[in-house]
């Protein structure tokens, strides 16, 4: 099994639509968990950290499922500007480095 | 704030050639650094990573090398560049290890 597993997608959906992204991970020993966000061509940025109690930014809504081993994120309104690919991040606690997921694909059409 | 840049951000090198991707990171001291490649289609791997100057681990064996000469400095090597050495090279820093990454801009690499 995969440390962090994604769906690649893509997720077409239309402006306006709602959108969620699950992400799994296999060390139940895990602490720490992220969202990037990667434009093509461009280096991944912290869209934002995933908090137990779950978190929200704007539009965006993070969750964290211990008890399953997932977490997901969530969009809301979404806009064209969102069309990016989505990359969920765990930290190995043996090794204490970050584990990326390979990414999911989210095109936002007009 | 911190900000952190590499170079060049592309280039072209032969089969055979050797290669240098120099990344600095300022604004901050101590710094755990990076290097990751992705490659078209996949995910990120960790290829090196320092905790301080002259510490490198070496995460995949391969043809290429990192150092860490500076505090803020980074330098990804190659003696000799392979065809499957192309891809999207990023360093990264950290202040603390497993914690928030951050990426410089990227390097793209083709071997030809």
């Amino acid at each position: 099994r995969k440390e962090v597993e994604q769906d690649p997608g893509p997720f077409n959906v239309p402006e306006g639509a709602t959108v969620a992204f699950n992400c799994t991970y296999s060390n139940s020993a895990s602490q720490s968990f992220f969202w990037y966000r990667q434009d093509c061509r461009k280096e991944p940025k912290l869209l934002m950290s995933v908090y137990s109690s779950g978190n929200e930014d704007g539009r965006f809504t993070a969750q964290l499922n211990r008890a399953s081993q997932y977490i997901s994120l969530l969009i809301r309104d979404s806009k064209l500007s969102d069309s990016a690919t989505y990359l969920c991040v765990v930290n190995s606690p043996n090794t204490d480095k970050l584990i990326f997921g390979t990414g999911t694909r989210l095109q936002v059409f007009p | 704030s911190q900000t952190i840049h590499q170079w060049p951000a592309t280039l072209v090198q032969p089969v055979g050639s050797p290669l240098s991707l120099e990344c600095t990171v300022e604004g901050t001291s101590n710094p755990n650094l990076y290097w990751y490649r992705q490659a078209a289609g996949r995910g990120l791997q960790l290829l090196f990573y320092s905790v301080g100057i002259g510490q490198i681990s070496s995460e995949v064996p391969q043809n290429l090398s990192a150092s860490r000469p500076q505090d803020r400095q980074f330098i990804l090597s190659s003696k000799k560049l392979l065809l499957s050495d192309s891809g999207f090279y990023l360093c990264a820093w950290s202040e603390v290890l497993g914690n928030t990454i951050y990426f410089g801009e990227g390097s793209w690499l083709t071997v030809v």
